[in-house]
């Protein structure tokens, strides 16, 4: 069955500093991947995805991640956080029937 | 404005009191979903919809039902609420086979 792992629950980082999101799945056939993005109280926007072609992915709001087929891993980044990213994010991958999956979250804090 | 409409955004209701949450969507979309929310678990398939007429159980489908006789439709009805379905609750739709999911606001039911 498929199943989605996010490492970090809790993320807590200084303004400026840089950030990194685990992401792992598992499912043995081809795979569509997000990151999705939740501010309080607010619901889930897309923050990027990947189909397929180029595995690094650029998202809005200077997000980035990288599929790495070998490593099942989908791992969100950003270079220099600020404080109105203080969100949950989560990964979700589909797999068969557009069935998407999701990881439990992680919630980041951002302080300034 | 493309968008999905849940209704209500709140709702508090007693043990065993028949409701029914509504979702809209405007995008002519064939797949819809809905997902609950709850801490340290993400979100979880309840229902999805492949197109009118069509329905099948997500993860967790107990005390839930679902109809989808129009496109644009796909109400979520309880039964007989009982206080471990108080959750957040998404509905979402996508293009049929492509995996980006646009979501609700989210409907905040709370059963005593």
């Amino acid at each position: 069955a498929q199943s989605v792992s996010q490492h970090n629950h809790h993320v807590i980082l200084s303004e400026a500093a840089s950030l990194e999101l685990g992401c792992n799945y598992s499912y043995g056939g081809t795979v569509n991947l997000f990151w999705y993005v939740q501010y309080p109280g607010q619901h889930l926007q897309l923050l990027l995805k990947y189909f397929s072609g180029d595995p690094l992915v650029k998202g809005i709001k200077g997000f980035e991640a990288e599929f790495i087929k070998s490593k099942f891993s989908f791992n969100l980044r950003k270079p220099s956080v600020q404080w109105s990213d203080t969100a949950e994010y989560f990964c979700a991958v589909t797999g068969g029937y557009n069935k998407l999956i999701f990881g439990a979250g992680t919630r980041l804090a951002v302080h300034p | 404005e493309a968008q999905v409409t849940q209704n209500p955004r709140y709702l508090i209701t007693v043990t065993g009191k028949k409701l029914t949450v509504t979702c809209s969507q405007n995008m002519n979309h064939e797949y819809m979903s809905w997902y609950r929310q709850d801490p340290g678990l993400g979100l979880r398939q309840i229902y999805y919809s492949m197109n009118v007429e069509v329905t099948d159980k997500g993860d967790v489908p107990e005390g839930y039902k679902v109809s989808r006789k129009e496109k644009r439709n796909f109400p979520l009805i309880l039964e007989s609420p009982s206080p471990n379905q108080t959750s957040l609750y998404f509905c979402a739709s996508s293009p049929q086979g492509v995996g980006g999911y646009t979501f609700g606001s989210g409907t905040r039911l709370t059963v005593v």
